[in-house]
């Protein structure tokens, strides 16, 4: 079964540190991952998208990392603000069908505290 | 900023009203999706589109409806809402496979929050 699991569910970090958070997936065959951004009340909104040749890539203070054979990904917050608060979502995409179906993880939601 | 627009961004209706979300894109995407989301929870797609005249349902059932009558507007409709029909409804486009975008990468609406009381 295609599943992505993200952890941790929640996380509480002061404004300025760097924090890190995990996505493991079963998703076969595998064509891309992706993590989004969702904002309270908002659609998610892509930082990075890797394909199965890409280990690493980076948005600014967003570093995402890719292990093709372990099937996990990391995303890195470096200096953190206070609008980094949001859900952080990682997402695979299957090459298995025309319609490159998407797997999304339930989030991990992110506060950072002044 | 993705040119995807959904409204409205709020609506609070009673059980058995009829109700339209719109979504529409200006970025000549011919893949459209509906997806709902839950609190805390991931999103399930409920319906896509390849172009027009073209509706699939998807994974989650859902007593919604869509039509794809024009390539930039994807609405979808509830003929009668129920309060388990209260979620948060995000609409997505992405550009056709062998398009300059190699990943097909989704964008997203902003989203209707839909409360049936």
């Amino acid at each position: 079964k295609n599943q992505v699991e993200q952890s941790p569910q929640s996380l509480i970090i002061l404004e300025g540190k760097n924090c890190t958070l995990q996505c493991n997936y079963t998703v076969s065959p595998f064509s891309n991952l992706r993590w989004y951004k969702q904002d309270t009340g908002r659609g998610p909104v892509s930082l990075t998208i890797m394909t199965f040749s890409e280990n690493t890539k980076s948005n600014g203070r967003y570093t995402a990392t890719l292990d093709a054979d372990t099937k996990q990904s990391s995303l890195h917050i470096t200096a953190s603000q206070l609008s980094d608060s949001a859900s952080y979502i990682c997402v695979v995409s299957d090459r298995g069908s025309t319609l490159g179906r998407l797997y999304f993880g339930r989030g991990t939601q992110l506060t950072v505290w002044p | 900023e993705a040119d995807i627009y959904q409204t409205p961004r709020y609506l609070v209706i009673g059980t058995g009203k009829k109700i339209t979300l719109e979504c529409s894109q200006t970025m000549g995407h011919d893949k459209m999706y509906w997806y709902q989301q839950d609190p805390g929870m991931e999103l399930h797609l409920i319906h896509y589109s390849y172009g027009v005249n073209s509706t699939e349902k998807g994974d989650l059932s859902s007593e919604s409806t869509v039509s794809r009558i024009r390539t930039e507007h994807f609405p979808l409709t509830l003929e009668s809402a129920r309060p388990s029909h209260t979620s948060q409804y995000l609409c997505a486009s992405s550009a056709p496979v062998g398009s300059e975008d190699p990943y097909n990468e989704q964008f997203f609406g902003p989203g209707t929050r839909l409360t049936v009381l």
